[in-house]
This record gives structure tokens, sequence and C-alpha cells, in this order.
């Protein structure tokens, strides 16, 4: 079936410091999602990709779909105390499901 | 505008036994999926209800079941409950099925 896999699983970085997550699917998506997760919380939807290639940014965060609608990535520049939690990617492969990533739990250091 | 409300917070059930949680989506949604996140996982799909129908299910037992009602408040129910049902169930409210998700606070499912 299909999986969605997603690296580092953990990630600690100095507080300024950037930080990327990357996000796979073992088959092509229709659309990918964000999410974030803080500790003890609920994942909240941050944006959705649908066009191969596409780029699409949020303050300091950079969504990335791949050409092949495979892959994707978030980049977070100059990382904050408040991007602290677990982000997610949610893949939709054409059925009524979104799969979700493993996630990575990024934790910033003051 | 309220956001997803789910019903209750936590919960402790004995193995064996059955247990019902509720969701009311964002007003406006009429599509709702259900997840199971256990500690440390990503949300693990179980189904998603639309037009009071199950149009999807992920790989979840039929002990596993649900329900969806004409105001499009749903709920989940588990029977038979095993140690490893233990879970945050998480319920998604969307108007499409391709939008983007809002998620409740979910239900912290304790089975011992």
């Amino acid at each position: 079936g299909q999986q969605v896999m997603q690296i580092p699983q953990y990630q600690h970085v100095q507080e300024g410091e950037d930080f990327t997550t990357y996000c796979n699917s073992s088959t092509t998506l229709s659309n990918i999602q964000w999410y974030k997760q803080r500790p003890g919380g609920h994942p909240v939807f941050l944006i959705q990709l649908v066009k191969s290639g596409e780029v699409k940014k949020q303050k300091r965060l950079t969504f990335q779909f791949g050409e092949a609608k495979k892959n994707s990535s978030l980049h977070i520049t100059a990382t904050q105390t408040t991007d602290v939690g677990t982000y997610f990617c949610a893949g939709h492969a054409g059925t009524y499901k979104y799969i979700f990533g493993t996630g990575t739990r990024l934790k910033v250091l003051a | 505008d309220a956001g997803v409300t789910q019903s209750p917070t936590h919960l402790i059930k004995t193995r064996g036994q059955q247990v019902t949680l509720r969701c009311s989506p964002k007003s406006g949604h009429d599509t709702v999926s259900w997840y199971q996140q256990a500690l440390g996982q990503g949300p693990q799909f179980i189904f998603q209800y639309y037009e009071e129908e199950e149009r999807q299910r992920g790989n979840f037992p039929d002990r596993f079941s649900g329900h969806q009602f004409p105001n499009y408040s749903s709920e989940l129910n588990v029977n038979a409950l095993l140690l490893g049902d233990s879970a945050l169930y998480l319920c998604a409210s969307s108007l499409e099925d391709r939008a983007g998700y809002t998620f409740g606070s979910g239900t912290r499912l304790t089975v011992v």
C-alpha cells in the first residue's frame, strides 16, 4: 500500500538556524498537505500543494512539491522557539484519504 | 465559528468493552475523517464519511465502525477493545475531500 516517509525523524536546532524536513511517497500524489502538531496538541493545517514543482511561502516557511509529485519539502528560515512541534506531510493519491507521513519532530534550543 | 468538537476528551476502558466517540465538524464542513494516532506516530486513517456513508476505509478491523448523521456530526465505535487500541483518536472535517482538514483536539483512549 501507499507509504509516506519523512526524514529526519528528529531535528534539534539552535534558535536562528534553518530547518528542513523531507517527505517521500511510494506513489504519485494528486496533492500534498502539511500540518504542524504542537506537543500535546492536534494537527493544524498549514498548506496544500497541488501542481508539479509548486513552491509556496508563508513568512519564514517555504513549501515545495516535487516535479514527479512524489516528494515534498518544508524549509523554515531562522527558526524560533514557537516553531517547536512535529511537522507532518499528508499525501492524497486519488482516493478519499490522506496518508500521513511519519513526521519530523523539531526542537529549537534558545 | 466553532471548530471541530470531540467528546469525551479522555476515556479509560477495560479490555473487551465497547466505546463510542463523538465528533461535531466545523460549521459548513460536510466530510468527516477519523484518524488514530499512537504516541510518537503519525495519524493513521480509519475511515471517512460523506453524505452519511462510509466512502473510504483504512486498514482497520471491523471492530471499528462509524456513523454520520444528517447534521454531519459523526461517531466512531470500537468493539471488543484491545490494549493496542489505546491512542489519541482524531476527528477531522473538511468541505471537500481534498481541502485542508480541520482537526479536533482528539479523544485520548486508554484501554486497561
